[in-house]
């Protein structure tokens, strides 16, 4: 299965401004997800993030706070932007194969408080 | 939005004891899968099982599937200290290949 590099794996940042995370697929993939995670709870898909063309977004998540890049089959990156207290959570990304045979594997994860 | 509940939320037992996890969802699924979540880390994938499966099994760990009932359980046998962590199951659907995940059940084994 793939291997994923997240970066950053923390950050401590100031609210208002806006933070870029990095994944990184050793393998070419299909399917690539950002996911987020508040301390505690599971994991709520913020959107999939598409090969060329504008991420999918899910219900309550917009683009112009969840900025997605996608510019080849391994590489993606999400930026919270504009961030306040309430964006402090831990981020996600995903990576795998489009066939219902096969599981997904996750990145490490960044730990992001905003203060 | 997650896709439908987990039970317990919260398990613990001694090592060597058998521990058991189950996943409800509400709607059809093309496959349901479980993770696990070590504290502070990335999910691991564990095992998937397809909509036409009923039962299936990796190592010390046994899926069931009933589709009738919309629910899935995991079975870790003989467990050890290190199984320790958070159990995710997720479904599959034809929506574009996104996973929806359960609650979670956070398993602890005591040695």
């Amino acid at each position: 299965s793939a291997v994923i590099s997240q970066k950053p794996s923390r950050d401590i940042c100031q609210r208002g401004t806006s933070l870029t995370i990095q994944c990184q697929v050793d393998s070419q993939v299909t399917m690539m997800f950002w996911y987020r995670q508040q301390p505690g709870q599971s994991l709520t898909l913020i959107a999939t993030a598409n090969q060329g063309s504008e991420a999918t977004y899910e219900s309550g998540f917009v683009i112009d706070k969840f900025p997605i890049s996608r510019p080849n089959l391994t590489f993606s990156t999400l930026t919270v932007s504009n961030m306040s207290p309430e964006d402090s959570s831990i981020y996600l990304c995903s990576a795998g194969r489009d066939s219902p045979n096969y599981g997904y594997t996750f990145g490490s994860g960044t730990r992001l408080t905003v203060v | 939005s997650q896709q439908g509940e987990e039970d317990p939320q919260a398990l613990s037992i001694q090592e060597g004891e058998n521990a058991t996890m189950n996943c409800s969802y509400k709607t059809s699924i093309n496959n349901l899968q479980w993770y696990r979540q070590n504290s502070g880390r990335g999910l691991v994938h564990l095992i998937l099982i397809r909509s036409n499966e009923r039962e299936k099994h990796s190592g010390r760990l046994r899926v069931t599937l009933d589709t009738s009932k919309k629910s899935s359980s995991l079975l870790i046998t003989a467990s050890r200290a290190a199984d320790t962590a958070s159990y995710f199951c997720a479904t599959g659907s034809n929506q574009g290949g996104k996973l929806i995940f359960g609650q979670g059940t956070e398993l602890s084994v005591k040695p």
